[in-house]
């Protein structure tokens, strides 16, 4: 069965350095998306991506965070500056069409220490 | 008033029993319905995609929306140990708004 795949599981860095997770959506999905749930809270949307362009953001996507596209298949957040706040977990998700459902990667764990 | 209210259990049930979970929400834009169920440190796994009003079912899961009360339930038939997890609802305006947004999660626990 198709997934979405993220790497890495696990992802250590100190405060202030900059972090890229990677993400495969499924192959023929064309919508992507990141979330993030900080330990003990819900999932909350960061940003959507579709065509080479975010489609829509959240307040929590501020300039310190970009997305990017490199390829035909992965898909990329950067945390420019990492903050103590952003530790979380980061899940990535892609849809097949705009109001179809989602599948969510099984997550990278991000420690800002 | 928060967006979408889900109670955060946690929710102790004997197998075999019938589970209902619920959430209600407070944007009428709301067309599109899910639930997913998600293990601990893991990503969320789709349960059920409904959109507007209605029941859905799909083996042990139905899902139920109403649209009028802003009221949304997950019935599990026959909940077995391995439903033990965190359930989420999350629901989605029409359009072109992309953002699904998520209630807390109930924490299910059933017992052998």
């Amino acid at each position: 069965e198709p997934e979405v795949t993220q790497t890495p599981s696990h992802q250590v860095t100190q405060m202030g350095q900059e972090v890229i997770l990677r993400c495969v959506p499924i192959s023929n999905h064309l919508y992507f998306y990141w979330y993030r749930q900080i330990l003990g809270q819900k999932v909350e949307f960061l940003v959507s991506f579709y065509n080479n362009e975010i489609s829509e953001k959240s307040e929590i996507f501020d300039d310190q965070f970009s997305v990017e596209r490199p390829d035909g298949s992965n898909f990329t957040l950067k945390i420019r500056s990492t903050k103590l706040e952003d530790s979380a977990m980061y899940f990535c998700a892609s849809t097949i069409a705009r109001n179809t459902e989602a599948f969510f990667g099984q997550g990278t764990r991000l420690t800002v220490v | 008033q928060k967006e979408v209210e889900q109670d955060p259990g946690p929710l102790s049930v004997p197998e075999g029993a019938i589970v209902s979970l619920n959430c209600t929400y407070s944007n009428s834009a709301f067309q599109y319905f899910m639930w997913y169920r998600q293990y601990s440190r893991k990503g969320p796994e789709l349960l059920m995609y409904t959109y507007s009003s209605g029941n859905k079912e799909d083996g042990r899961f139905t899902a139920q929306v109403d649209k009028s009360s802003k009221y949304i339930s997950l019935f599990i038939r026959d909940s077995q140990p391995s439903d033990s997890a965190t359930y989420l609802c999350a629901m989605k305006e029409g359009g072109g708004y992309q953002k699904v947004t998520f209630g807390t999660g109930t924490k299910l626990q059933v017992i052998p």
